[in-house]
C-alpha cells in the first residue's frame, strides 16, 4: 500500500531534549517536506527536499534540522526543543515538486514542556 | 501578504444540502495549481481535488467540485449533498510554478471547519 509513515504519533518531551521524528515513503517520490500545523495558521512548511542530499528551508525553519540520505527517508530533528515548537507535524511527499498532489503522513502531535 | 485566504473559520450545513467553502488566492505567476484537502477529527490530510491555472473546465471529483474564477482569483470548493462524514476541517492550498526566491511549495490557507447537521 502506497503510504507515508510517520513516527511517533504522539510525543511529549521536555525543553532541550533532542528528538527525531521519522518519515518514510514507499512510493519512490523525489519530493518530501515537513509542515507544522497550528490553530488559525493552517500548515506552514518547515523544510523540503527535492532529492537525496538536496534540502532547503521552508517558511519556518528555525529550530529544526532535516537530512535526506536515502530517497525514502526524511527525518525531522529538533536539537533543543522549546515550548513554541509544540504543534502537529506532518511529513508529505510527491513525485516531484510539480502540480501533483501531496501524500501526507498521519501526523505527529508534539508537546514540549 | 497572505497568498491563500479562507475567510470562513466555521460553517454549518444541513445534511443533504450543498455548501460552498470560500478560497481566494494571490499570485502573479501565470502558472499555478490549486488544491483542496480535508482533515477529519482523526487528523490525517486527505486530498480532495486539484485545479490547474490553465484548465479550461472546473474540476470535479464525485460530490466535490471546484468553482474556479480566475479573474477573481477564487477557487471555492462546492460539496453537494452533504453527509455527516463531511464534518471536518477543509484547507485550500496553492502551488506556484515559478515562485520568487524559493522552490515550489504548497502554501495553505488557515482552514474552514465544516459541521454537517443531522
Amino acid at each position: 500500500e502506497a503510504q507515508v509513515t510517520q513516527n511517533p504519533r504522539y510525543l511529549i518531551t521536555v525543553t532541550g531534549k533532542k528528538l527525531t521524528v521519522t518519515c518514510s515513503q514507499n512510493m519512490n517520490h523525489e519530493y518530501m517536506s515537513w509542515y507544522r500545523q497550528d490553530p488559525g495558521l493552517g500548515l506552514r512548511q518547515i523544510y523540503y527536499s527535492m532529492n537525496v542530499e538536496v534540502t532547503d528551508k521552508g517558511d519556518v525553519p528555525e529550530g529544526y534540522k532535516v537530512s535526506r540520505k536515502e530517497k525514502r527517508n526524511f527525518p525531522l530533528i529538533l536539537e533543543s526543543p522549546s515550548p513554541n515548537q509544540t504543534s502537529l507535524y506532518f511529513c508529505a511527499s510527491s513525485l516531484s515538486d510539480g502540480n501533483e498532489k501531496l501524500f501526507f503522513g498521519s501526523g505527529t502531535q508534539l508537546s514540549v514542556l | 501578504a497572505q497568498k491563500i485566504t479562507q475567510t470562513q473559520p466555521g460553517m454549518f450545513v444541513q445534511e443533504k444540502e450543498a455548501v460552498t467553502l470560500d478560497c481566494t488566492y494571490d499570485t502573479s505567476d501565470p502558472s499555478y495549481g490549486l488544491f483542496w484537502y480535508k482533515q477529519p477529527s482523526s487528523g490525517e490530510m486527505i486530498f480532495l481535488i486539484y485545479q490547474g491555472s490553465y484548465d479550461q473546465q472546473n474540476a470535479t471529483e464525485g460530490r466535490y467540485s471546484l468553482n474556479f474564477q480566475k479573474a477573481r482569483k477564487s477557487a471555492n470548493l462546492v460539496i453537494s449533498a452533504s453527509q455527516l462524514g463531511d464534518s471536518a476541517m477543509y484547507f485550500c492550498a496553492m502551488r506556484e510554478d515559478h515562485p520568487t526566491g524559493s522552490a515550489r511549495q504548497l502554501t495553505f490557507g488557515s482552514g474552514t471547519q465544516l459541521t454537517v447537521l443531522p
